[in-house]
């Protein structure tokens, strides 16, 4: 149990072009998910929380605007990475609260993008 | 905002030593702090958790002990084996349950088991 799968696993995109990336929870509804950006070699940053039903919440630094967040029902959210650029490129992860569960959250497998 | 420390960044250990990984954290309203082990290219993966009712917790050769009062927590694993060898990232957040809560990691540490 507790699955979250995204999709695509990695893109290849180029300078200008939008992306969007699915977060879905599979076998759980999730009230709120996390997307994450993670650089070679760094750490998981979060960019922003998003909650079913209601705008997300961005970090700081993290420019809404260039990364869309749409968390239409309780097991879908995604993430667009607008006009992207060679410096958006990285692992973007998501992850998932189970909405009758505790405080564990569940990543998915992350997704590679390469902006040539 | 929480400030997660980590140290050290690398660690090299004798296969059958242990391993201690220690963090900091500045948000004196953090309450849940787990463990990630990650692999190269991979999603991070839950090795064991803490929330801030508790002072130590363990599972097999993974423990964790968390002092709230000097805000820092750390990791050991016993027994070391080559499996182990990834890298681990601490995380910290006042979990609410009011969907405001996202993760704040440390900076990692390399875990290398020598044979």
């Amino acid at each position: 149990g507790a699955v979250v799968s995204q999709h695509p696993s990695w893109v290849i995109c180029k300078s200008g072009t939008s992306v969007k990336i699915e977060c879905r929870s599979l076998d759980f509804q999730a009230t709120t998910m996390f997307w994450y950006r993670q650089f070679p070699k760094q750490s998981l940053m979060l960019m922003a929380t998003s909650n079913e039903g209601s705008k997300a919440t961005y970090e700081q630094g993290v420019e809404k605007d260039k990364f869309l967040i749409n968390h239409a029902s309780l097991t879908l959210s995604t993430l667009t990475v607008t006009s992207a650029h060679p410096e958006d490129s990285s692992f973007y992860i998501c992850s998932a609260r189970d909405r009758g569960g505790n405080y564990e959250q569940y990543f998915g497998p992350g997704t590679r993008l390469t902006v040539t | 905002g929480e400030n997660v420390e980590q140290h050290p960044s690398t660690l090299s250990v004798q296969e059958g030593d242990s391993a201690v990984i220690k963090c900091t954290y500045s948000d004196s309203a953090s309450n849940y702090f787990p463990w990630y082990k990650q692999e190269l290219g991979k999603r991070p993966q839950l090795i064991i958790d803490i929330r801030s009712n508790v002072g130590e917790k363990k599972d097999q050769r993974i423990a964790v002990t968390l002092n709230k009062t000097a805000k820092h927590f750390s990791l050991h694993i016993t027994e070391t084996q080559p499996e182990d060898s990834a890298v681990y990232f601490c995380a910290a957040t006042p979990y609410s349950g009011g969907g405001a809560d996202g993760l704040t990691f440390g900076k990692g540490t390399h875990l290398i088991i020598q044979p």
